[in-house]
């Protein structure tokens, strides 16, 4: 499989503060998925991108499709209790159907 | 989007049986996947499931451990079979490709295993 690196692996924030995390890999990638995953649940898509450069918002979620196609970068602002979870990005190949993920952030915010 | 359901959601095996996990979408998705995460770590993809043929096996899996069917749009199945301690790992089945939204993926609930 493919291997994509997040970072950083783990987050303790303030209640309020922004938070950036980013995916990396050695691979071109076709689209580019953001998950949220809670304690014994299934990880629950966040935000899809599908176009080099493009920016897309959820809310106080924003995301990006890295210009070199081989990143994608995740920004949450004002963060709150409720944002802590484990943050997943996936991505498609230019040349296949599979999606892989990458290693997680953990976030933890404070109240 | 679509909605994933999977039974069981748990279970708890002895070594040597089989157990078979299955993901039903409650509308029609290209794209099916299986994928097995453990506690705290990344999901690895198993293979993808292919309707009216044989799946497709990431390194590592192979269709005696894990076979797979996919009758239609809608439904597939992953057997684990001859199970050991290792197997203990929750196992996700996923979806792609509706009419309203073509690459997003979507996860039913996941089933955790537990061999004894």
């Amino acid at each position: 499989g493919q291997q994509l690196n997040q970072s950083p692996q783990s987050m303790f924030i303030q209640e309020g503060e922004d938070v950036s995390m980013n995916c990396t890999s050695s691979s071109i990638f076709n689209t580019w998925l953001w998950y949220k995953q809670d304690p014994g649940e299934g990880p629950v898509l966040l935000i899809a991108l599908y176009k080099a450069g493009e920016l897309t918002s959820n809310g106080r979620l924003t995301a990006q499709f890295g210009i070199t196609r081989k990143d994608s970068f995740l920004n949450i602002s004002a963060s709150i209790p409720s944002d802590v979870g484990i943050y997943f990005c996936a991505g498609q190949l230019r040349n296949g159907n599979q999606f892989y993920f990458g290693t997680g952030t953990s976030l933890t915010v404070i109240p | 989007s679509a909605v994933i359901s999977q039974k069981p959601s748990r279970d708890i095996c002895q070594r040597g049986t089989s157990l078979t996990i299955q993901c039903q979408v409650d509308s029609q998705v290209t794209m099916m996947f299986w994928y097995r995460q453990q506690p705290g770590q990344s999901l690895t993809l198993i293979a993808t499931a292919n309707q009216g043929s044989e799946a497709t096996y990431e390194s590592g899996f192979v269709i005696d451990k894990f076979p797979i069917s996919r009758p239609n749009l809608t439904f597939s199945t992953l057997t684990v079979s001859n199970m050991s301690p290792e197997d203990s790992s929750i196992y996700l089945c996923s979806g792609a490709g509706t009419q309203s939204s073509y690459n997003e993926q979507f996860f039913g609930p996941g089933t955790r295993l537990t061999v004894l």
